[in-house]
């Protein structure tokens, strides 16, 4: 049974960038046929994908937050990780990190990360 | 991108009684590879169904996800106490994957 557990600081200040890691437990990188992603929810709101990356590298990015997004894999130490650059107010939410397969999606617990100063 | 419509917005309803979750796509999506979720307050989304009929792990009969192409429906055959949330359904055929807007199922 995979777990995620998403770790980053919960506030950050406006313009700055929000750096969030996703580790992973009870599953592989390497074994593929799996999508490693970050979702976010803000408040009072729906689901939104930021972006998905495979094993091999290939990503995709949400298009209305692809000119701030960054997403990467450690294949090694089983964690992937999320960059967001010029965050403002509406960049707060709940932060999950996510695996998705052919059987659905597998979820972190979530993560708030409020953007304010 | 497919655009997923899911109605209605909020369904008023006692315990015991059948809810009926709908949600349509705006094109057909590939493989039927569409997705249910269960969110609680304060809580991670938690799977119920994938590819439109098949009950995740754990999951109990009342639930049931039937339909294929473009229109497809989430079931609960007697709501019990825990089961008043919010559903959304995913398709995850075609990327960029996507979610519907979500339906409240509320206590009447």
């Amino acid at each position: 049974q995979v777990q995620l557990q998403e770790s980053g600081p919960g506030l950050v200040k406006p313009s700055q960038t929000l750096s969030l890691t996703c580790t992973v437990s009870g599953g592989s990188f390497s074994s593929g046929g799996y999508y490693w992603s970050w979702i976010r929810q803000q408040p009072g709101k729906g689901l939104e994908w930021i972006g998905y990356s495979y094993y091999s590298g290939s990503t995709y990015y949400n298009e209305s937050l692809k000119s701030r997004v960054t997403m990467s894999i450690d294949t090694s130490n089983n964690f992937f990780s999320l960059r967001l650059s010029s965050v403002t107010a509406a960049d707060t939410a709940v932060y999950y990190c996510a695996r998705m397969g052919w059987r659905g999606i597998d979820w972190g617990q979530g993560t708030l990360v409020t953007v304010s100063s | 991108e497919i655009v997923l419509t899911q109605s209605p917005g909020t369904l008023s309803l006692s315990p015991g009684e059948r809810a009926t979750l709908s949600c349509r796509a705006s094109q057909s999506v590939s493989g039927n590879y569409l997705a249910w979720y269960q969110q609680n307050p304060g809580q991670a989304p938690r799977l119920l169904i994938y590819g439109a009929s098949n009950r995740a792990t754990d999951i109990p009969d009342r639930f049931s996800g039937s339909g294929s192409g473009t229109d497809f429906t989430l079931t609960i055959s007697r709501l019990e106490p825990e089961d008043f949330a919010v559903y959304y359904c995913q398709q995850y055929g075609t990327s960029p994957w996507t979610f519907g807007q979500g339906t409240k199922v509320e206590i009447k």
